[in-house]
């Protein structure tokens, strides 16, 4: 089955920096990579995604994007905030989704 | 805009009996999806349901699992014997279409407590 692998577990950055995280995924057969935020105790909310036959997405201060030749997929937020804090998690899906294992972003003001 | 549900929001246990956490997809969507969320770690694919019939399903939806679309509205997860370790959150999640391609909106989950 799928084995979708995220980096960094965290990340702290300074406001107005920017932040990558970086996942790879196993399966060549995934075709739509969502990225999540979860804010603490709630539920993941879909902020990008980029689908397979697409190398890269931009949508205001976020970015995505996509190596599908080398499995890989990163998401790019510029400019950050300290509302951008929380934990991200990217997915690959194909017959099912399987999700990295997160990474927490720690915004600095 | 319309959301996915799901209760009870919090559900505790005691090891050995049966839960059934309940979901309504948004209604216009055709597949529906569960998933779990241990505390501080990943979610986790548990079953993915379409037509009334299980779609996928991961190793850790075993026998102890099993879903259930009882009317037009309700899919459930129930949980037969818990254990200690099937404390999580479980998430449902709901799309218009199949997995490719197509965003899956997720409920706010129920907080499921196994004493």
């Amino acid at each position: 089955g799928e084995n979708v692998e995220q980096h960094p577990s965290t990340l702290s950055v300074q406001e107005g920096d920017s932040a990558v995280i970086k996942c790879t995924y196993s399966d060549s057969a995934s075709n739509y990579f969502p990225w999540y935020k979860q804010e603490l105790g709630k539920r993941p909310q879909l902020i990008i995604d980029i689908r397979s036959n697409v190398g890269e997405k931009k949508d205001q201060r976020i970015a995505v994007t996509l190596n599908k030749t080398a499995k890989h997929f990163s998401l790019h937020i510029t400019e950050t905030q300290p509302e951008d804090s929380a934990v991200y998690f990217c997915a690959a899906v194909g017959d099912d989704m399987r999700f990295g294992a997160g990474t927490r972003l720690t915004v600095k003001p | 805009e319309p959301e996915v549900t799901q209760t009870p929001s919090h559900q505790v246990t005691q090891m050995g009996q049966e839960v059934i956490l309940r979901c309504v997809p948004i209604s216009n969507h055709l597949y529906f999806y569960w998933y779990r969320q241990i505390l501080g770690q990943k979610v986790e694919f548990l079953v993915s349901f379409y037509n009334n019939e299980i779609s996928e399903k991961s190793e850790i939806f075993d026998d102890q699992f099993s879903v259930e679309r009882p009317d037009g509205s309700n899919f459930t997860l129930k949980i037969r014997s818990t254990k200690l370790e099937d404390s999580a959150m479980y998430f449902c999640a709901s799309s218009q279409l199949a997995n490719s391609y197509n965003e899956q909106f997720f409920g706010p989950g129920t907080r499921l407590t196994v004493l």
